[in-house]
């Protein structure tokens, strides 16, 4: 069974800084990792996804993660906040096959607040 | 396209009573899925359903709850009887590509009182 882990739970950041979220994960087979955004009193969007290939992705919003399969983490980055960047943010982890396939696990989630 | 319809948006109930979370995936998705959400143990997967059919349902609490999912546009959450634990918003989610393709609903806040 996969798992996954939030290494911090609020991450408070002045405008126009840069951010980094911190995700790591367990897994015993190979896996697909994603990055979500839930907006107050919302669903929670897809900011992005890595599937194989290039273990920098890119995402919306001017997000980045990295996949670093040694280190069996997933890094959210921004290299500048906005405002409007403040949110919930998820990560979560599938396996890439197998009886699990097509199920999301998630993490506890990180706060981001941008202070102006 | 509408995106995926969660009614109702509030339910407030009292506890011993039956709640019913409905949801409309988006058409031509295959899969759908039920979370719940809460503070204390954040997204949990309650079950999920390929092609109408139940897949896992290992994260249903206890047999007071229970989901349908009838026809390809349709699916049912049901508590009964509910308590106040059961408070929380319940999300429904599709995808057409397994997990990477994933459509959240704008959820169901639950108060159970």
């Amino acid at each position: 069974a996969q798992s996954v882990t939030q290494l911090d739970s609020q991450v408070p950041v002045f405008e126009e800084a840069p951010v980094e979220l911190r995700c790591n994960y367990s897994s015993s087979v190979s896996v697909y990792l994603f990055w979500y955004v839930q907006y107050p009193n919302q669903g929670l969007q897809l900011l992005l996804k890595y599937l194989s290939g290039s273990t920098l992705v890119k995402g919306i919003n001017g997000f980045e993660a990295e996949f670093n399969k040694s280190q069996t983490s997933f890094h959210l980055r921004k290299p500048s906040v906005h405002i409007s960047d403040t949110a919930e943010y998820f990560c979560a982890v599938s396996d890439a096959g197998g009886t699990s396939y097509g199920k999301l696990t998630f993490g506890q989630g990180t706060i981001l607040t941008v202070h102006p | 396209d509408a995106g995926v319809i969660q009614s109702p948006r509030h339910e407030v109930t009292e506890m011993g009573q039956e709640v019913t979370l409905r949801c409309k995936p988006i058409s031509g998705h295959d899969y759908l899925f039920w979370y719940r959400q809460t503070m204390m143990r954040g997204l949990e997967l309650l079950i999920y359903f390929n092609n109408n059919v139940p897949i896992d349902d290992s994260g249903m609490p206890e047999d007071r709850f229970s989901a349908k999912m009838p026809n390809a546009s349709f699916s049912t959450l049901k508590i009964q009887p509910s308590e106040p634990r059961d408070s929380a918003v319940y999300f429904c989610a599709s995808s057409s590509r397994g997990p990477y393709g994933y459509t959240f609903g704008s959820g169901t806040r639950l108060t159970v009182v």
